[in-house]
C-alpha cells in the first residue's frame, strides 16, 4: 500500500530564507507527483506535477525534484515572502490505482 | 472559466437529518473527484466518476453515503442519516486526464453536524 509522508510537518521561517520540503513515498510505481498549496478555509491549488519520466519542474520560484527509485521529492522555495505561508501537501498517483494519495502536509509560515 | 464550484460553503445539520452537497466542475473536464478532509485522517478520495460514470467508490465510508453525476456539469454527495463524525470538510475536484493532469479543486462544503 503507498503512503507518503512529508517532513517537517510544521516549518516557521523568516521573510527572505530559501527552504526545502521534503516527500517521501513508499512505492515508486507512479505515473506522477504533484505539489499543492492549501490555504486556511480554502480548496487546494495544484503548483507543480512532475511525470515519473520527469526530474524536476520549476514555475517562479518554486522547483520541484522527483527521485522516483529513492522514493523522494523536494519542493524549493526561493526567496520566501509572507504570501508564501500555507500547506504545503505533495501527492502520488499509483499504478493501477488513478487515485491520487496525499501526505499529511507541511505547514509553513513565512514571517517578515 | 469559474473553476470548481460547491454548494453550499458551510453546512450546520442535526444528526439524523440528511445533507446534499452540490460540485459543477470544471466545463470540458471528464473526471470528477469528491474528497473528505479532516484532522485526523487528512484527506480522502470518496469516490470519482468517469464520463458521469462511478469508477471506483471504495473510499465511500458507509452505505449513508451516496453520490450521483446524472449529468457532465453537476454532481452531488448525499449523507443520510448524518452523524457527528462525518464532520468534515468536503472538496470536489475535476481533471482532463487521470494520469497527465493536475486535478482542480473546489473551495470545500465545511460541514458540522451537531
Amino acid at each position: 500500500k503507498q503512503e507518503v509522508t512529508q517532513i517537517p510537518a510544521a516549518l516557521s521561517v523568516p521573510e527572505g530564507e530559501n527552504l526545502v520540503l521534503n516527500c517521501s513515498f513508499t512505492d515508486s510505481a507512479i505515473y506522477n507527483l504533484q505539489w499543492f498549496r492549501q490555504d486556511p478555509g480554502k480548496g487546494l491549488t495544484s503548483l507543480l506535477l512532475i511525470q515519473s519520466s520527469q526530474r524536476e519542474q520549476t514555475s517562479g520560484r518554486l522547483n520541484a525534484s522527483l527521485d522516483k527509485s529513492s522514493g523522494r521529492s523536494t519542493l524549493y522555495i526561493a526567496a520566501s515572502q509572507p504570501g508564501d505561508s500555507a500547506t504545503y501537501l505533495c501527492a502520488v498517483t499509483p499504478y493501477n490505482t488513478d487515485k491520487l494519495i496525499f501526505g499529511t502536509g507541511t505547514r509553513l509560515q513565512v514571517f517578515p | 472559466d469559474a473553476g470548481v464550484i460547491q454548494s453550499p460553503r458551510h453546512e450546520v445539520t442535526e444528526m439524523g437529518q440528511e445533507v446534499t452537497l452540490r460540485c459543477k466542475p470544471i466545463s470540458g473536464h471528464d473526471y470528477l473527484f469528491w474528497y473528505r478532509q479532516t484532522m485526523m485522517r487528512g484527506l480522502e478520495l470518496l469516490i470519482y466518476f468517469n464520463n458521469n460514470v462511478p469508477i471506483d467508490d471504495s473510499g465511500m465510508p458507509e452505505d449513508r453515503f451516496s453520490a450521483k453525476m446524472p449529468n457532465a456539469s453537476f454532481s452531488t454527495l448525499k449523507i443520510q442519516p448524518s452523524e457527528p463524525r462525518d464532520s468534515a470538510v468536503y472538496f470536489c475536484a475535476s481533471t482532463l486526464g487521470l494520469r497527465t493532469d493536475t486535478q482542480y479543486f473546489g473551495p470545500g462544503t465545511r460541514l458540522t453536524v451537531l
